[in-house]
C-alpha cells in the first residue's frame, strides 16, 4: 500500500466557499496527480506535478488550483465550489514517467457541494 | 470525446469461469495500456499493464491482450474468484504517466 495519504475523507460544503484537499507521501515520488471520479466520465485528471513548484493543467482543470511547495504534499483548491464539483476526488504518485512506474492512488476524498 | 470506451457497465461471471473484460480506444498514438481495479471506497490499484510493442501480457490469472489494429484490449481472469468483485478501468497512455486517460469502468460480479 503506497504511502498516500488524502484529507478529509469526506466533506460537505457549500456552494460559493473556498475548498482545499490534501495529498500527503511518504513515498518522495517525483510525480503527483489530481483526479475526479464521475459516474459515466470514469476517471478524469485535474492537475498533476512534475516537481515542486512544477506544475501543469489536465483535462478538467477549469475552477481548480494546485500547489506543491514540498515534494510530500500536494495541494488541490476550488477557489469557490460549485454543484458540479460534487465528486470524489483521487490523488495518485508515480516514480518516473517510465513504464514500469504505474500511477498508485490514495483511498480519495468525497466532496459534496450543497 | 471518450478516447478510451468500456461499454460494458457491468458483467456477471460464475466463480471459476473466465471472465473477459473489454476496451476500446480511439487514439492511435497511445503506447501503454493499464487495467486498474477499484473496490468501494477505495483507491484504485493497479493490475496489469502492456506496451504497445506486445500483443500480451500475463500475471498469474491475469492475461491481458491488445489488438492495436483493432485499437481494442481485454482484461481476461482466469478462474475468476468472488474477490475479483470489483470495478475495472482500463486505461492508456502517451509516452509516460503525465496523462493517462481512463474509461468508464466495468463492474464485474463473480457469483460464488
Amino acid at each position: 500500500d503506497a504511502g498516500i495519504t488524502q484529507s478529509p475523507r469526506h466533506k460537505v460544503t457549500e456552494t460559493g466557499t473556498p475548498v482545499t484537499l490534501r495529498c500527503h507521501q511518504t513515498e518522495n515520488h517525483r510525480y503527483m496527480y489530481w483526479y475526479r471520479q464521475d459516474p459515466g466520465h470514469g476517471l478524469r485528471l485535474i492537475h498533476y506535478s512534475y516537481g515542486v513548484k512544477d506544475t501543469d493543467k489536465g483535462e478538467v482543470s477549469d475552477g481548480y488550483s494546485v500547489s506543491r511547495s514540498k515534494t510530500e504534499d500536494f495541494l488541490l483548491t476550488l477557489e469557490s465550489a460549485t454543484s458540479s464539483q460534487t465528486s470524489v476526488y483521487f490523488c495518485a504518485i508515480s516514480e518516473s514517467q517510465a513504464d514500469n512506474s504505474p500511477l498508485h492512488f490514495g483511498n480519495g476524498t468525497r466532496l459534496t457541494v450543497t | 470525446d471518450q478516447q478510451v470506451k468500456q461499454n460494458s457497465p457491468s458483467l456477471s461471471v460464475q466463480e471459476g469461469r473466465i471472465s473477459i473484460l473489454n476496451c476500446d480506444y480511439t487514439n492511435s498514438m497511445f503506447d501503454y495500456f493499464l487495467w486498474y481495479k477499484k473496490y468501494p471506497a477505495e483507491g484504485p490499484t493497479f493490475l496489469i499493464s502492456i506496451s504497445s510493442i506486445k500483443d500480451k501480457n500475463e500475471d498469474g490469472r491475469f492475461t491481458v491482450f491488445l489488438n492495436k489494429s483493432a485499437k481494442h484490449l481485454s482484461l481476461h481472469i482466469v478462474p475468476s474468484q468472488p474477490g475479483d468483485s470489483a470495478v475495472y478501468f482500463c486505461a492508456a497512455a502517451i509516452g509516460g504517466y503525465q496523462k493517462v486517460t481512463f474509461g468508464t469502468g466495468t463492474k464485474l460480479q463473480v457469483i460464488p
